[in-house]
């Protein structure tokens, strides 16, 4: 099993133009999250997805996009980049069976904007 | 406010030394998460708990419910156990919110 993987590990941008980042999992996971780690704070909560089909706004939602393709990939796209979206992005997923289960994280990816 | 504090923000030990890092949390949870950032920039989950203690090598994880409080101890600790170390505490929902980390430099 290749776990969480995520593409791509670095990218850099100027501002206004648009990527999406990739995330996949292979542990037939329900529940799929997209953060940012910033120096200096936790890992914030971009958007998550519980299922299939299904998408919310986690704490910091503000100038990206999700899209849960299928239960195995969940993409973050942002539409016109900003320097305050430099950050390391990490996917992260987690079955959910009937007890809180573990979260598997991709490796990131480092994001510039300049 | 659902909120996770973590302490020390940095700790640095002799190689041998007992560890211990230190997560306070606000309110009741479902579940506490202790992840490892290695210095390349993975995450990898140590330990998932609710109550009680869990011990995985020369890690123990403990948590006190009415205290609001866990801990992380690394016994005889090692310069490979150098890594940011993160608790999260499950709210009651799906999300976890996360403590800012610890950051553990062991000097051999």
């Amino acid at each position: 099993n290749a776990g969480v993987t995520q593409t791509p590990k670095f990218q850099v941008l100027k501002t206004g133009q648009s990527m999406t980042l990739q995330c996949a999992q292979d542990m037939n996971h329900n529940s799929m999250y997209w953060y940012r780690q910033d120096p200096g704070m936790g890992l914030r909560l971009i958007y998550y997805s519980a299922s299939e089909g299904t998408t919310d706004k986690g704490e910091v939602p503000n100038g990206y996009n999700v899209s849960r393709l299928n239960k195995r990939e969940f993409s973050l796209r942002l539409e016109s980049a900003a320097p305050s979206q430099t950050s390391v992005y990490f996917c992260a997923s987690t079955g959910w069976g009937l007890d809180p289960d573990e979260q598997y994280f991709g490796p990131g990816t480092r994001l510039t904007v300049t | 406010k659902n909120e996770v504090e973590q302490s020390p923000q940095n700790l640095t030990a002799q190689e041998g030394e007992f560890i211990t890092i230190n997560c306070s949390y606000s309110v009741g949870i479902s579940a506490l998460h202790w992840l490892q950032q290695h210095p390349g920039g993975g995450i990898v989950s140590l330990f998932m708990l609710s109550s009680g203690k869990k011990k995985h090598g020369r890690l123990i994880a403990t948590i006190n419910i009415q205290e609001k409080h866990s801990s992380l101890h690394i016994t005889a600790s090692h310069p490979r156990d150098s890594a940011v170390y993160i608790c999260a505490a499950l709210f009651g929902n799906e999300k976890l919110t996360f403590g800012t980390g610890t950051r553990l430099t062991i000097i051999p």
